[in-house]
């Protein structure tokens, strides 16, 4: 069975800190991962999607930006965190570009 | 660009009773993919159901069914016998279909209270 395993679970950061988040799928080979992100009470904004190792996509620009290493984890960072990146972030895989979407657990960020 | 549209905010239902949830999109492409998740108050994101656009029998899981209307460009989500566990916030979205299905539009959410 596929697992998604994101870290960390929550941080506070200080505006201008970097940042890396980290998101991690197990038991699935070449999945197509994503990076969303969700004000409190807000909709799910795509960030970044990536089809293979090496290559991303953006499709919102908010001063991040994404990796992906390995077949199997995708990063989410910055240098210079800014109040407006709190919120929670979600990573997800799916099987194809027209299958459903497998969410983590998510990352609480509280940038103060 | 494709569009989700969820204009309710929230609903407010007793439990073991029937709610519908609106949903509306927009997109050029011929072929598309929509699907509708909900948000427990833990922020776990579960997948219900989904609806592809060639298909014209709605798609029915356990008490989730939906009711798409393909002229209207309508993907209502119908919750029947609802539980009290059915509370949360409840997202329509969609992909297109080809290269264009990386991009996962979501709509702003429609928060479901089941009360006794």
């Amino acid at each position: 069975a596929q697992t998604i395993h994101q870290w960390p679970v929550a941080e506070i950061k200080a505006v201008g800190s970097p940042l890396s988040l980290g998101c991690t799928i197990k038991g699935k080979s070449s999945p197509n991962l994503y990076w969303y992100w969700q004000a409190t009470g807000g909709t799910l904004q795509q960030l970044f999607y990536s089809i293979t190792v090496g290559q991303v996509e953006s499709v919102v620009q908010l001063n991040l930006s994404a990796s992906r290493p390995k077949d199997d984890q995708f990063i989410l960072s910055t240098e210079k965190l800014l109040l407006s990146h709190s919120g929670f972030y979600l990573c997800a895989w799916s099987q194809t570009s027209n299958e459903r979407l497998f969410f983590g657990h998510g990352t609480k960020l509280s940038v103060l | 660009a494709q569009k989700v549209t969820q204009t309710q905010t929230s609903i407010s239902v007793v439990e073991k009773t029937t709610v519908t949830m609106d949903c509306v999109y927009e997109t050029r492409d011929s072929s598309y993919f929509l699907f509708w998740y909900k948000q427990t108050a833990s922020g776990e994101i579960v997948f219900l159901i989904r609806q592809d656009s060639y298909k014209k029998e709605n798609a029915t899981v356990g008490h989730y069914s939906l009711n798409f209307q393909k002229p209207k460009s309508s993907i209502g989500l119908i919750i029947t016998a609802t539980q009290i566990e059915d509370s949360a916030v409840y997202f329509c979205a969609m992909r297109e279909g080809g290269t264009g299905g990386y991009k996962v539009v979501f709509g702003s959410g429609t928060r479901l209270l089941v009360s006794p």
